[in-house]
């Protein structure tokens, strides 16, 4: 079974601060997505990495795949309270019949306050 | 263009009674997948659909079945519900079977949270 384990699970965080979320496997991964769910909605999908080593920006956050493809970072700069959410990693393996089928980590809760 | 659409959103359910939760994908969309989402236990995997065949299940019991019609809305039916099947249960759509990049690209819905009393 390929787990993916994220940390921390909370993160409670005053506005202005820097943030780094962290998803790790012990398996290979061809994909590494960043998921955002806000209550009451289903997750939204933030970025996507595919090659070992990728960094990807979208404004003040940043998302890093490991080299050898089975861990990932979120970091978040400069934190404003519109970024509190649920911020979920999902690991996907392409080819055969697993397109629709993702291994989330558990999730990290980043609340930001003013 | 609209997107996954999944009804009811809200429902309440006793132990042993049945529920079938409806999925309606993003036009063009072929592959819908079933995830429950729980505190506990997070996003898991139910199982994925593609042009009406099952191509992926989870570990999951056989009380949770789905399938697909050929409009490719989906529908998935938890029977002799279970206090622990509450549980936000989500639909997610994707374009087609092929993935060149590696990336499974997945649009979710806003989900049906299911209540069993």
């Amino acid at each position: 079974t390929q787990l993916l384990e994220q940390s921390p699970q909370f993160l409670s965080i005053q506005e202005g601060e820097n943030l780094t979320v962290y998803c790790n496997s012990s398996s290979v991964f061809s994909s590494l997505q960043w998921y955002r769910q806000e209550p009451g909605e289903g997750p939204v999908l933030l970025v996507t990495v595919v090659t070992g080593g990728e960094v990807k920006k979208l404004k003040r956050l940043t998302f890093q795949f490991g080299d050898a493809r089975k861990d990932s970072s979120l970091h978040i700069t400069a934190a404003q309270p519109g970024d509190t959410g649920l911020y979920l990693c999902a690991g996907g393996r392409a080819g055969g019949t697993s397109y629709g089928k993702l291994t989330f980590g558990q999730g990290t809760i980043l609340t930001v306050h003013p | 263009k609209a997107g996954v659409t999944q009804t009811p959103r809200y429902l309440i359910k006793t132990r042993g009674q049945q529920v079938t939760l409806s999925c309606s994908p993003i036009s063009g969309h072929r592959s819908v997948s079933w995830y429950q989402q729980t505190p506990g236990q997070g996003l898991q995997f139910l199982f994925e659909y593609f042009s009406e065949t099952q191509r992926n299940k989870g570990n999951f019991p056989g009380r949770f079945s789905g399938r697909q019609f050929s409009n490719s809305r989906s529908e998935m039916n938890v029977s002799t519900l279970e206090l622990g099947d509450s549980a936000l249960y989500l639909c997610a759509s994707s374009q087609s079977g092929t993935v060149r990049s590696g990336a499974n690209v997945l649009t979710f819905g806003a989900g049906s949270r299911l209540t069993v009393l």
